[in-house]
């Protein structure tokens, strides 16, 4: 079974704090995503990676950067984080070419 | 923008069918249809995916039109666990991103 593992199922950080979120795979995939997702909103696309070192902008990445220095541990990271990055982070990896690709359970991250 | 319309929802009697349909009339040669779900409070979790054939495995069955411009996921006898939103998205087949749209909302009932 794929497993995709997210570091934290809920975190708690205070503003302007720097937040790190770990995803690792064990399927040696090349493409990583996180996604937030927000009630109303639906699932929104952050950053994602097709190779190591290597990132690309999804639909809304202000305020956040990714780092993948291996091929298994992609990071999202809120340079200072805010109140209206209270959400539910949701990791994915997979391979293209038709593929499936597979979540991780989630952080729920709160920021007071 | 999200390429497929879903009814919001859905209810289902416990043991029945459960026919979940999706609409995706501007698809393109070269693009999958997936269906993922998301139970309450996880991340959303795959369940089948197809070109143009139809498809099954050991959770449901996807029927493709031959037109490929709507498609329908089969539960074939819904459980109480079944509840979840369920996502319908089309995807080429290259590295893109998944892009969801709202799903539909499916309810089992005893």
């Amino acid at each position: 079974d794929v497993k995709v593992t997210q570091s934290s199922r809920y975190l708690v950080k205070r503003t302007g704090e720097k937040v790190f979120l770990e995803c690792v795979q064990d399927m040696d995939h090349e493409n990583m995503f996180w996604y937030r997702q927000d009630p109303g909103l639906g699932l929104r696309l952050i950053y994602f990676s097709y190779d190591v070192k290597m990132k690309e902008k999804g639909d809304i990445p202000e305020g956040y950067s990714v780092s993948r220095e291996k091929k298994e541990r992609f990071s999202l990271i809120l340079e200072s984080a805010s109140t209206n990055q209270t959400s539910m982070y949701l990791c994915v990896s997979g391979w293209g070419v038709g593929q499936p690709q597979h979540f991780g359970d989630g952080t729920r991250l709160s920021i007071l | 923008d999200a390429k497929t319309t879903q009814p919001p929802s859905m209810d289902c009697a416990e043991g029945r069918a459960a026919n979940l349909p999706c609409n995706h009339s501007t698809i393109s040669g070269n693009e999958y249809v997936y269906w993922y779900r998301q139970i309450h409070s996880q991340g959303p979790q795959y369940i089948i995916h197809g070109l143009k054939n139809n498809e099954t495995n050991e959770m449901a069955s996807l029927i493709i039109t031959e037109d490929r411009k709507s498609s329908t996921l089969i539960l074939p006898h819904a459980t109480l666990r079944d509840t979840a939103v369920y996502y319908c998205i089309v995807r080429p087949s290259g590295n893109t991103p998944l892009v969801f749209g709202k799903g539909t909302r499916l309810s089992v009932i005893a």
